[in-house]
């Protein structure tokens, strides 16, 4: 059974960028994609971006579009987002989460989540 | 882009049945495949419904969705409460373009 294991919280200043890593453990990513959803503190979901790592294409949702960035490591089975020009809004805790091989808009695992604070 | 709407909160007592409801805005919610996710406090999301009425192993059978065209929305329902399903639900579907929207969010409260 595959899980998802992210990277630790993160203290950034604004201006700043934040690279978060997601690795697959127990299994590779390869065939699926690896979505990224954050969440604001009290807040509801918000999806970021995916990418298809056997082919590594990403698309962005349009409000991230030139800010965000979504790669993956096949050889390691990691999948990594970036995002830069940081603000205080920024502050959120951020999930990546796999999309079924058959239903790829289906996240299944989540991510364990990594906070990020945006701080100055 | 579309947006799905849920009520802010629901609230029921345990043993009895609620039913929370996702609108789409524009579109028919047929159109694409509407997932449940249960968040509770401090943990991720997990999935409860995937496929508008699909529950995956493990979720118990009290759980279960539905959608209405007619009304453009989704729904689920969860029967014989228990003080464990009190927790945040999120309903999320996708676009042409297969860009993902989540709805707002529902706090279940089971009192």
């Amino acid at each position: 059974q595959v899980q998802l294991v992210q990277s630790g919280a993160e203290v950034k200043k604004p201006g700043s960028s934040v690279k978060v890593s997601c690795k697959a453990s127990g299994g590779t990513f390869s065939s699926y994609t690896i979505n990224w959803v954050r969440q604001a503190p009290g807040q509801g979901l918000e999806w970021m971006g995916r990418i298809i790592p056997i082919l590594a294409i990403a698309n962005y949702a349009q409000k991230f579009q030139g800010r965000v960035t979504i790669t993956a490591d096949k050889s390691t089975n990691t999948a990594y987002m970036e995002l830069s020009s940081l603000r205080s809004e920024d502050t959120a805790v951020y999930y990546c989460a796999r999309g079924g091989n058959q239903s790829p808009n289906w996240f299944d695992p989540w991510g364990q989540g990594t906070l990020v604070t945006v701080f100055s | 882009n579309f947006m799905l709407t849920q009520p802010h909160s629901v609230s029921e007592s345990p043993g009895k049945t609620v039913t929370i409801s996702c609108t789409r805005s524009s579109g028919s919610i047929a159109s694409n495949y509407v997932q449940w996710y249960q968040q509770r406090p401090g943990s991720s999301p997990t999935t409860v419904i995937y496929e508008d009425n699909q529950r995956p192993s493990g979720v118990p059978d009290r759980f279960s969705g539905s959608i209405d065209s007619s009304s453009s929305s989704a729904s689920l329902t969860i029967s014989g409460l228990k003080t464990e399903d009190e927790a945040d639900y999120y309903c999320q579907s996708y676009d042409s373009s297969n860009h993902v929207v989540f709805g707002g969010g529902t706090k279940l409260t089971v009192l």
